[in-house]
Formats: C-alpha cells, structure tokens, sequence
C-alpha cells in the first residue's frame, strides 16, 4: 500500500538553485522521513521529523509538515549535481508504547535532476 | 550505527526456478522485519511483514505462496520467490527497526538493506 503522493513526479534543475518536493498522506502518523535513492541503488535516510514538529534543518535540507493539511515538503538548498537522484517520502504511524511493528509506507517519489 | 546486510545482492535465475533472498541485522535484534519491492522507476511497496517465531503477515495482493518468508531468528529473515517467472524481477528491499538500547521500545529509525536485483529469465 502507497501512502500518498509526491509531487511533482520529476523535476530538472540548474546547479546552485533550490529544489522542493511535496509530499501528501492519508493517515494519522507519527513522524515523516524522507530518503533518497540513486539510480539502482539502496536508500538513504535524510531527515525525520516528528507528528509534533512543524521544521526541521539538516545541513542544506529543510523539511516541513502540516499535519492539519497532511502535508510535508523537502527543500534542498544551493543544488549540486550530485543531488540527482529520487526522494521518497515515508511515514510511520508507529504509535507509543508499540513493538516494532509497523512498516514505513512510501509516496511515490520525486525524481531530481540537477545539471551543472 | 546499526546495519542490515543482504544476501545476494544481485541473482539471475531461469524462470520455474526458486530464489531465496537473506536480510540479516548485523549489530541489533528485530523481532520485525520488513519486505518491499520496487520495480523500475517506480515506489517502494511494502510485501509483509516478517515476524520472529511466527507467520509472516502479507500485503493484500501479495500471494503468500509465491512469496515464502521465514524470519526463524532475531537476526535473519529470509524472502524465497517460488517458481519465480519474468514479472517477479525486481528490487527486492528489507529493513528492520533496532529494538532501542536497553529496553523493548524500537527505534524511530528504520535500517534499510542495500537490496537485491532478482531478474527471471
């Protein structure tokens, strides 16, 4: 099952500009993480940020979530090429006093694509 | 930090045969493990769950005979695609929560494998 939607799908950039990805779900949750993934490759945890937090900073990321509109965005600062790569957004509804039992459920990605 | 491994990372097989793939927590215990597959260019989608000691919980949609998981420690869950067939190729993903230092309450972070591309012939 798929959580929500990222938006937009894909995005092409110019070096040294910003990015920002969208991303919307269904449920109550916990906290949002977003992850990145190169062509093929594994995941990369970037940020998480809780159902109580409203900002969170991360070096050149800055993440938001409005869980009144069910909604949180990434913006990655001052782009590099090396940012190229899909961003997922993820969310845990793991609720307090719980085992390790529920799953991240995943948005459908953001594909970045930043040219020097 | 903790680490989950994945074993093999890459698999060609020809189709009718079975595939079994090995996701281990290196350096903490999961009771739970989890399942995703990714086709290209697309979303991770969660598969099952895999539960230490007991039967793995399923994904509507997904067949649980087709897809065997055996989590037998609390460190090792296996994922065996039976009879694997062309459109079962994919990127195979686990990934586990560490259960938190000291306690039974697991952490906020989910340790993701590196995965495993199964192409069927």
């Amino acid at each position: 099952s798929q959580q929500g939607e990222e938006d937009p799908q894909a995005l092409s950039i110019q070096e040294g500009e910003n990015a920002t990805m969208n991303c919307s779900y269904k449920t109550s949750i916990n906290n949002l993480q977003w992850y990145r993934q190169n062509s093929g490759r594994g995941l990369v945890h970037l940020i998480l940020i809780r159902s109580n937090e409203r900002e969170k900073h991360s070096g050149r990321l800055r993440v938001t979530l409005d869980t009144s509109k069910k909604s949180s965005s990434l913006l990655i600062t001052a782009s590099r090429a090396a940012d190229t790569a899909s961003y997922f957004c993820a969310t845990d509804g793991l609720p307090y006093a719980n085992q390790a039992g529920t799953a991240l459920i995943f948005g459908k990605g953001t594909t970045l694509s930043v040219s020097s | 930090g903790a680490v989950v491994s994945q074993h093999p990372s890459r698999v060609i097989c020809k189709s009718g045969t079975s595939v079994k793939i090995e996701c281990r927590s290196l350096d903490f215990q999961a009771t739970t493990m989890f399942w995703y597959r990714q086709f290209p260019k697309k979303s991770l989608m969660l598969m099952a769950t895999s539960n230490e000691g007991s039967k793995a919980t399923y994904e509507q949609g997904v067949e649980k005979d087709k897809f065997l998981i055996n989590h037998a420690s609390l460190t090792l869950s296996t994922l065996t695609v039976t009879s694997a067939h062309p459109e079962d190729s994919s990127f195979y993903i686990c990934s586990a929560r560490d259960l938190g230092p000291g306690s039974k309450m697991p952490s906020e972070t989910q340790y993701f494998g590196p995965g495993t591309r199964l192409l069927v012939l």
